[in-house]
């Protein structure tokens, strides 16, 4: 079945440690997304890929990297993990960025730092 | 106050209960987002609306966009059916998705 993938589904990290968590998808969409969600929080928009195209919000810490190296593959690194980077990473894609494009949402990694 | 406002933040009931979970919103929208989340797991899309109903199963959504509320309504809830029910909105100026606190329901066997 067409889907999003995120591996693994649980990552242990200790403080300092850099840590890549992966996202892959099937669905073909050009747009993919990475969001960090916190304990009974909603999701927060950290950037998002339009094909090769990065964009990454205003308030994304430095720390917080990633790479798209093609269609089916994104790639979040967080290069120096801290306590309270301890969260869900979901990954999402759309077919476009506009008006009507739904995303599609990934089982998510909870990274845990040590 | 939030631009996305859901009620109630938390519901219980008993299995085979009518279940109904509002959302309002206060910015222009190009669409909503109905979204369940299980405890501890990812985000399953359940519906995307820019009008009217759409139904899936025992779920039903409905959106009036003049009033800027949409409705999601579980039949004969299940204990299955305990998530975090979220919704979300599409902006209709920058395309975003602006976030609702969410509903937590847990439905009693």
């Amino acid at each position: 079945d067409a889907m999003v993938i995120q591996n693994p589904r649980y990552q242990v990290t200790q403080f300092g440690k850099p840590v890549t968590l992966s996202c892959s998808q099937t669905l073909n969409h050009n747009v993919m997304y990475w969001y960090q969600q916190k304990s009974s929080q909603a999701p927060k928009l950290l950037f998002h890929y339009y094909d090769k195209d990065f964009n990454n919000e205003a308030d994304t810490p430095d720390n917080f990297q990633s790479r798209r190296p093609n269609t089916s593959f994104c790639f979040l690194d967080i290069r120096s993990p801290g306590l309270g980077d301890a969260a869900m990473y979901l990954c999402a894609t759309s077919r476009g960025s506009g008006r009507a494009h739904e995303q599609f949402f990934g089982p998510g990694t909870r990274l845990t730092v040590l | 106050k939030n631009e996305v406002e859901q009620s109630p933040q938390n519901l219980t009931a008993q299995e085979g209960e009518f279940i109904t979970i509002n959302c309002s919103y206060s910015v222009g929208i190009s669409a909503l987002h109905w979204l369940q989340q299980h405890p501890g797991g990812g985000i399953v899309s359940l519906f995307m609306l820019s009008s009217g109903k759409k139904k899936h199963g025992r779920l039903i959504a409905t959106i009036n966009i003049q009033e800027k509320h949409s409705s999601l309504h579980i039949t004969a809830s299940h204990p299955r059916d305990s998530a975090v029910y979220i919704c979300a909105v599409r902006s209709d100026s920058n395309y975003q998705l602006i976030w609702g606190a969410g509903t937590k329901l847990i439905i009693k066997p």
